[in-house]
């Protein structure tokens, strides 16, 4: 099983927004809607963000938002704050070659 | 709410079996679905396997020769065997709690804070 591919980093200013890719194939991302996002904070576990391509569990600001198109998800950040400084990975359900789960590589996002 | 800990050795010397338990806190381990996750220093994330409370599991085919993940109801802890390992199995060891879709993973929504393991003699 490869993991998804993800951009290694990406920057935006405060108040903009920015987009994450993942890319996977049509055993995974492109098969299911089944993808999810988590952020990471240095030291500290991953947090659900998105599931479900573009559902967010409560307590999540509405400034995270996620889409899929063909073999590619997507998490957009609008509103970008200093908060959101982390690393951010990928989630989706894979049927190859058995049932499972691939991450992403992570994508580091610095707020300049 | 619910809360998972993480516990176990530390370190482990290569060839041997690296063993350890989540404890699952404000709330019952059923009827869920538990999982182990992996992140080597500075690297991303690896799943490792879940098991669903009845003992019914699921491996990640690169580890699963190498991997049991087993259950105890009565104590509300799961719990991870990784046999053989060598020094490329040192990562922090995350616990979560799986949310399933028939026979599909939806998410990981609930994760303990991980515990550092390093293989090395």
């Amino acid at each position: 099983q490869s993991a998804l591919t993800q951009p290694a980093s990406v920057s935006g200013s405060p108040g903009q927004s920015i987009t994450i890719s993942c890319t996977g194939t049509s055993s995974d991302v492109g098969g299911y809607n089944f993808v999810s996002w988590y952020q990471q904070h240095p030291g500290k576990a991953p947090k659900l963000m998105i599931y479900e391509v573009n559902n967010r569990p409560s307590g999540v600001s509405n400034r995270f938002s996620g889409s899929k198109s063909g073999n590619t998800a997507s998490l957009t950040i609008s509103g970008l704050q200093a908060e959101d400084e982390a690393d951010y990975y990928c989630n989706s359900f894979t049927s190859s070659p058995t049932l499972g789960v691939l991450f992403g590589g992570g994508t580091k996002l610095t707020v300049l | 709410q619910v809360q998972l800990q993480e516990s176990g050795p530390g370190l482990v010397k290569p060839s041997e079996t690296l063993s350890l338990s989540c404890t699952v806190s404000g709330g019952s381990i059923r009827p869920y679905y538990w999982s182990w996750i992996r992140q080597p220093p500075g690297k991303g994330l690896e799943w490792i396997g879940y098991i669903y409370y009845s003992g019914n599991t699921n491996y990640n085919p690169s580890l699963k020769s190498r991997v049991t993940i087993s259950v105890d109801t009565s104590k509300n802890r799961f719990s991870l065997k990784l046999s053989s390992v060598t020094a490329a199995d040192t990562a922090v060891y995350y616990c979560a709690r799986a949310l399933i879709v028939g026979a599909t993973i939806e998410a990981f929504d609930i994760w303990g804070q991980g515990t550092l393991v390093t293989v090395s003699s």
